[in-house]
Order: C-alpha cells, then sequence, then structure tokens
C-alpha cells in the first residue's frame, strides 16, 4: 500500500520569507501523481500544485514550487516570499495511476505565517 | 464554473442516531469521492464513484455506512447509527480528469455526542 508521511506536524514562517514544507512516500510504482493541497480554516481543499512522475523538471506556480526526487521518494513544498494568506493546513498526496486512481493523503503540516 | 456543493455545513446528533450528507459534483465530473478526514489526520478515501457505479467502497464501514449516486450527478452519504468516532469532518470531491487532481467542497462537519 502506498504511504505519504509529512514528518513537520507545524512551521512558522515570518512574511516574505521562504519555507518548505516535506513530504516522502512509499510506492513500488513507477507512474503516479504528486500533489500538494491547501486546507485553510474554510475546510475547502484547494490544489496548490501537481507533478507527474515521469517528469524530471519540477513544477512551478506562481510562488509554489516543487523539489522532486523520484529516487529517493521525496516530495518537498517550496512557499517563496510568504503571506499571511497562505497560513494553512498543507496536504501532500498521492496518485497511483490504477482503475481507481484514488488519491492517498498525509497527515498535514500546519504553516503559519507570522507578521 | 460552479464547484462542489455540500450541505449541511455542520450537524451535530447524538451516538445511535441517524445523519445523511449531501454532495452535488461539478458538472460533467463522472468521478465522485467521499473523505472522512478526522481532526488532526489526513483525508481518507470511503468512496469513489465513476458515474452511478462504484469503483471502490473497500474503506468504507459497510455495517453503518453507505452511499449512493443516483443518476450520476449528486450523491448522498449516510451514517446509521452513528458511533463517536464518526466525529470528523466529511469531504466531497469530484474529477474530470484524475491528473488534474481532484476538486474538493468544504465539508460536513459531524460531531456525534
Amino acid at each position: 500500500a502506498q504511504t505519504v508521511t509529512q514528518s513537520q506536524p507545524e512551521m512558522s514562517v515570518q512574511e516574505a520569507e521562504t519555507v518548505t514544507l516535506s513530504c516522502t512516500y512509499d510506492t513500488s510504482e513507477n507512474n503516479y501523481y504528486l500533489f500538494w493541497y491547501k486546507q485553510p480554516p474554510s475546510r475547502q481543499m484547494i490544489l496548490v500544485i501537481r507533478q507527474e512522475a515521469y517528469k524530471q523538471q519540477n513544477a512551478t506556480e506562481n510562488r509554489f514550487s516543487v523539489n522532486f526526487q523520484k529516487a529517493a521518494k521525496s516530495f518537498s513544498l517550496k512557499i517563496s516570499d510568504s503571506q499571511l494568506g497562505d497560513t494553512a493546513m498543507y496536504f501532500c498526496a498521492f496518485m497511483k495511476l490504477n482503475n481507481n486512481n484514488d488519491m492517498r493523503f498525509g497527515a498535514g503540516t500546519r504553516l503559519t505565517v507570522k507578521p | 464554473e460552479a464547484g462542489v456543493a455540500q450541505s449541511p455545513r455542520y450537524k451535530i446528533i447524538e451516538k445511535r442516531q441517524s445523519v445523511a450528507f449531501w454532495c452535488n459534483p461539478i458538472s460533467g465530473h463522472a468521478t465522485l469521492y467521499w473523505y472522512q478526514q478526522i481532526l488532526g489526520q489526513g483525508p481518507k478515501l470511503l468512496i469513489q464513484f465513476q458515474n452511478n457505479g462504484v469503483v471502490d467502497d473497500s474503506q468504507l464501514p459497510k455495517d453503518r455506512f453507505s452511499a449512493e449516486r443516483l443518476k450520476g450527478v449528486d450523491s448522498t452519504l449516510k451514517i446509521q447509527p452513528a458511533k463517536l468516532e464518526d466525529s470528523a469532518v466529511y469531504l466531497c470531491a469530484s474529477s474530470l480528469e484524475y491528473a488534474l487532481g481532484y476538486t474538493f467542497g468544504s465539508g460536513t462537519r459531524l460531531t456525534v455526542v
């Protein structure tokens, strides 16, 4: 079974600084997708960024970028120029490509951006 | 486009009572998911529908949980009877193309007392 581990239950960062959230996963699959979701107090899960395992180039979305290390099974999220609105829970997720394509989540990291 | 709609937003019930949650996915999204998110944990998949058929319900406690998606559009998740450990946020999500990820609703927070 696939497992997703987020080893940092809580993190904080000063506004305008950079922060990196860690995620590791365990799988024997070669083709899969990885995602980072943000969950603010409103509870709605919002997709931040996604990465296809067969692409070596790291995905970027404005201030958000990932460091995807396939051999190490690591998928960290870097947030640059942190803003107060980035305060939220962040979940790393793994999706195996099979008939179901269901998504499995880590336990999350609570990020607080301080003014 | 309109997002994934869920209701109610909050629900408080006593143990052994029954409860139902409703979800209306994004129009055209064939795949619908129900997740359970216990406080302090990541979401856990309960059931996945493709149109009106069940794709995966391996983690659904079938002795008390049931779900249906009539006509392949909106869906209901029911718990009967509820236990204290069912207290959680129940998230509904839908997807058009799995590679693009899921779109989630705002969830229903259930408290069982």
